[in-house]
């Protein structure tokens, strides 16, 4: 089965802290995708690479880095927390053979004080 | 860029009655159109899938139609049971390599299933 593996399930960090939201995958996949879920406003894209030390921006990329250093590893960056950054957050990947069928990690909830 | 519109928000059924989720889309290039079950707690998974060469799909109680010309697709899922209650997302994307998977999800929708 494949696996997205999120680091933390629950968050709480400081307005103004440096936020480091990690996502490891184990099935070799090339696509991974950082999405932010909020009521009502489904699913947005936040970042997303298609190959190491590559990124793309999604479209909601305000107040957020990435890094992809190994191919397993996506992590979520946010500079300096703000509270409006309170949300769930889910990565996914998927190969890019098909490039569209993405696996979900069970996501992070951060909330920022 | 695309754009993704899912109705309804939330829909109650009895148990053994059907459930119908419907979405439209506004990029006539789409032609991948997921959807995910996401259950409390969970990440979301993926329950059926359907691509632009065909019209409808189905697996065991749930089903998905394509209406490329109106650009829109739905869900239904017959006889529900309690354990089809869940957030239903539906997806649509460009499906080649340039566009790296990128998927545009709908809002949701809250299926709650009552005995």
């Amino acid at each position: 089965d494949v696996k997205v593996t999120q680091s933390s399930r629950y968050l709480v960090k400081r307005t103004g802290e440096k936020v480091f939201l990690e996502c490891v995958q184990d099935m070799d996949h090339e696509n991974m995708f950082w999405y932010r879920q909020d009521p009502g406003l489904g699913l947005r894209l936040i970042y997303f690479s298609y190959d190491v030390k590559m990124k793309e921006k999604g479209d909601i990329p305000e107040g957020y880095s990435v890094s992809r250093e190994k191919k397993e590893r996506f992590s979520l960056i946010l500079e300096s927390a703000s509270t409006n950054q309170t949300s769930m957050y889910l990565c996914a990947s998927s190969t890019r053979v098909t490039g569209v069928d993405a696996f979900f990690g069970q996501g992070t909830r951060l909330t920022v004080v | 860029g695309e754009n993704v519109e899912q109705h309804p928000s939330t829909l109650s059924v009895q148990e053994g009655d059907s459930a119908v989720i419907k979405c439209t889309y506004s990029d006539s290039a789409s032609n991948y159109f997921p959807w995910y079950k996401q259950e409390l707690g969970k990440g979301p998974q993926l329950i059926i899938d359907i691509r632009s060469n065909v019209g409808e799909k189905k697996d065991q109680r749930i089903a998905v139609t394509l209406n490329k010309t109106a650009k829109h697709f739905s869900l239904h899922i017959t006889e529900t049971q309690p354990e089809d209650s869940a957030v239903y997302f539906c997806a649509a994307s460009i499906g080649t390599t340039d566009s790296w998977g990128k998927l545009q999800f709908g809002a949701g929708t809250q299926v709650v299933v009552t005995p």
